[in-house]
């Protein structure tokens, strides 16, 4: 089945601009999500890339795919001490379930 | 739009009791609702998938007499966790598909804590 990787921490300054990196090993995934879990709660959803696609822009928040090798970003400009959280990479394919990879802890210090 | 809740947000129950906690679309119908569970630290294991009307589908290793899930309407899946022992204290997560989107992501709910003392 698909397996999806991801660092598990990630340290940042205020200010500074955070990349969280996911690969993943099925070439057949079609879609690519990115989602944010603060303590205590939920996921939402943050952004989604399409296969077909090799960079998507929203606001602060960038998607990058290297389909080749089936890598996945996730850039935040200008990283606030609220966009601490845990961030999850998940991928889907034929089946619609995503399979989550085990996030990444970004800590945002002044 | 897009609201998925989860009632009740933290429950602590004794050994050997069971316990319900239910999932709602708010304002979208659900094509299919999943739970999860996540242990500290870790990612997300998904436990079954439902579809309204029909039998849950469960993952490998989970045991439906255990965790039964019950997917009444297009906006209501209901885990029950039957005769609760310490070791299935965790957060249980659920999300919904909507009825109507072409990208198929989840809309989570906020999660349960269950503690089983």
């Amino acid at each position: 089945g698909e397996d999806v990787e991801q660092s598990l921490f990630l340290s940042v300054r205020e200010g500074d601009s955070s990349v969280i990196n996911c690969t993943y090993t099925d070439s057949s995934s079609t879609y690519l999500y990115w989602y944010k879990q603060e303590p205590g709660a939920g996921l939402q959803l943050l952004t989604y890339i399409f296969s077909n696609m090799d960079m998507k822009q929203d606001q602060r928040l960038t998607v990058l795919l290297n389909k080749k090798d089936k890598h996945l970003s996730l850039r935040i400009a200008d990283t606030q001490t609220g966009d601490s959280a845990i961030y999850f990479c998940a991928v889907s394919g034929g089946s619609y379930i995503p399979t989550f990879g085990r996030g990444t802890s970004l800590i945002v210090h002044p | 739009g897009a609201v998925v809740s989860q009632h009740p947000s933290w429950v602590i129950c004794k050994s050997g009791t069971s316990v319900k906690i239910e999932c709602r679309s708010l304002d979208f119908q659900a094509t299919t609702m999943f739970w999860y569970r996540q242990f500290p630290k870790q990612s997300l294991m998904l436990m079954a998938t439902s579809n309204e009307g029909s039998k849950a589908t469960y993952e490998q290793g989970v045991e439906k007499d255990k965790f039964l899930i019950n997917h009444a309407s297009l906006t209501l899946s209901t885990l029950t966790v039957t005769s609760a022992h310490p070791e299935d204290s965790s957060f249980y997560i659920c999300s919904a598909n909507r009825r109507d989107s072409y990208t198929y992501e989840q809309y989570f709910g906020p999660g349960t804590r269950l503690t089983v003392t």
